[in-house]
Order: C-alpha cells, then sequence, then structure tokens
C-alpha cells in the first residue's frame, strides 16, 4: 500500500525558513517522481513543484511563485522527499500535501495528509 | 493564479447529471493529459481521473473525462449526495514547465 506522510509544517516569521518533509512507503522511491502542492486557505490547489526519479537523474522543477526561495530535494537510503522552504512570505501559508503518481501519466494518483505551514509574524 | 478555468459551481439533484468543463490553451490541455481531482472538505485531493479518461481502481464508473482540443470536461451521472465535494482540473503546461490546476468547482446536490 503507497503511503505518504509530511512533516514539519507550523508557524514562522515572514523571512524564515522551513523544511517539509515526506516520508513514502509501498513503491520503489527511487523510481518514481514526486511533487509538492499546496493549498491557502479556503482556495484552490496550486502545484509546487517536483523532483524527478533516481532513474531520470532527478532535476527538479518549480512554480514560478516559487523559484529561486523554495528547493525540492530527495534521500533515497530513507525513501524521504523534502522542500526546504526560505524567504517565506505570508502568501505562502497554506497546507502542503506531498504526491506522486507512482506510474507513468499518474500524476496525482497518490497523496499524503498534508501539513500546515503558517508565515506571520 | 489559475491558468485552467473552471465555473466556480454546479448543482443537481440526486440521480441527475452534471458536467463541469476545464478551459485551457495549446500549451496545456491542448497537447498533454488532462487530469480530475475530487475533495471532500478537510480532506486530502482523490485522482478520478487520469489520461484524459481513464478511472483508477476503484472509482465509480458514474464518472467520465472527456478532451477535445483545449477544453476538457468531467461527467457525473446518477449523481449522489456524497459526490458533494470540490472538483479540479489538471494539466502539464509545457511552456510554463509546470502543473496547472484549474480554478476549481464546487459541486452541490441538491
Amino acid at each position: 500500500e503507497v503511503q505518504l506522510v509530511e512533516s514539519g509544517g507550523g508557524l514562522v516569521k515572514p523571512g524564515g525558513s522551513l523544511r517539509l518533509s515526506c516520508a513514502a512507503s509501498g513503491f520503489t522511491f527511487p523510481n518514481v517522481w514526486m511533487s509538492w502542492v499546496r493549498q491557502a486557505p479556503g482556495k484552490g490547489l496550486e502545484w509546487v513543484g517536483h523532483i524527478k526519479s533516481k532513474t531520470d537523474g532527478g532535476p527538479t522543477d518549480y512554480a514560478a511563485p516559487v523559484k529561486g526561495r523554495f528547493t525540492i530535494s530527495r534521500d533515497e537510503s530513507k525513501n524521504i522527499v523534502y522542500l526546504q522552504m526560505n524567504s517565506l512570505k505570508i502568501e505562502d501559508t497554506a497546507v502542503y500535501y506531498c504526491t506522486t503518481g507512482v506510474l507513468t501519466d499518474y500524476f496525482g494518483g497518490y497523496w499524503g495528509q498534508g501539513t500546515l505551514v503558517t508565515v506571520s509574524s | 493564479q489559475s491558468v485552467l478555468t473552471q465555473p466556480p459551481s454546479a448543482s443537481g439533484t440526486p440521480g441527475q447529471r452534471v458536467t463541469i468543463s476545464c478551459s485551457g490553451s495549446s500549451s496545456n490541455i491542448g497537447s498533454n493529459y488532462v487530469y480530475w481531482y475530487q475533495q471532500l472538505p478537510g480532506t486530502a485531493p482523490k485522482l478520478l481521473i487520469y489520461r484524459n479518461n481513464q478511472r483508477p481502481s476503484g472509482v465509480p464508473d458514474r464518472f467520465s473525462g472527456s478532451k477535445s482540443g483545449t477544453s476538457a470536461s468531467l461527467a457525473i451521472s446518477g449523481l449522489r449526495s456524497e459526490d458533494e465535494a470540490d472538483y479540479y482540473c489538471a494539466a502539464w503546461d509545457d511552456s510554463l514547465r509546470a502543473y496547472v490546476f484549474g480554478t476549481g468547482t464546487k459541486v452541490t446536490v441538491l
């Protein structure tokens, strides 16, 4: 059974940093692309970025609002994907979901429960 | 800001058919697969449709997806009270090099 468990959310001041983790199980982690999606309170879904599989070289893509501030990485030894968030802004306040398709062309097939990040002074 | 446009709301009575549209462009829907998600209040999204019209295992065949040109649609037939939720479309955008989501549609069962 595929499981994704996020952690690391919390309250942070504007300009601060936070690192989210997503522990994955139930599939062959190195072969799978992993994404982060966020949802601001009362708003819609917004893709944050993804990291390709180790077998595909592991490059990343990011949404324009977070490019240069957020970094996605993965630890194959622990089956964890990270979202390092720097220079946080109030508008980054959201529930952050880890998601993967496992299979090709199966974007968003599996989701974690989400972790809340609140950026406030 | 969302690149894919959906109607903000849709409604129907139990048993009716409801259709939700998703309008994009040649760089997203026009050239890539469309996905649809259902989000119940306070929960993570759930994949309903992938590769334009495929249903994951366990998704009832009351849900169906289609795509034509730069638009896509999700149909819910035999509407049930448990279908009351927010629905989102998504697609990869070649120009933005990003996944883009629709604005979301709230479905109400009257």
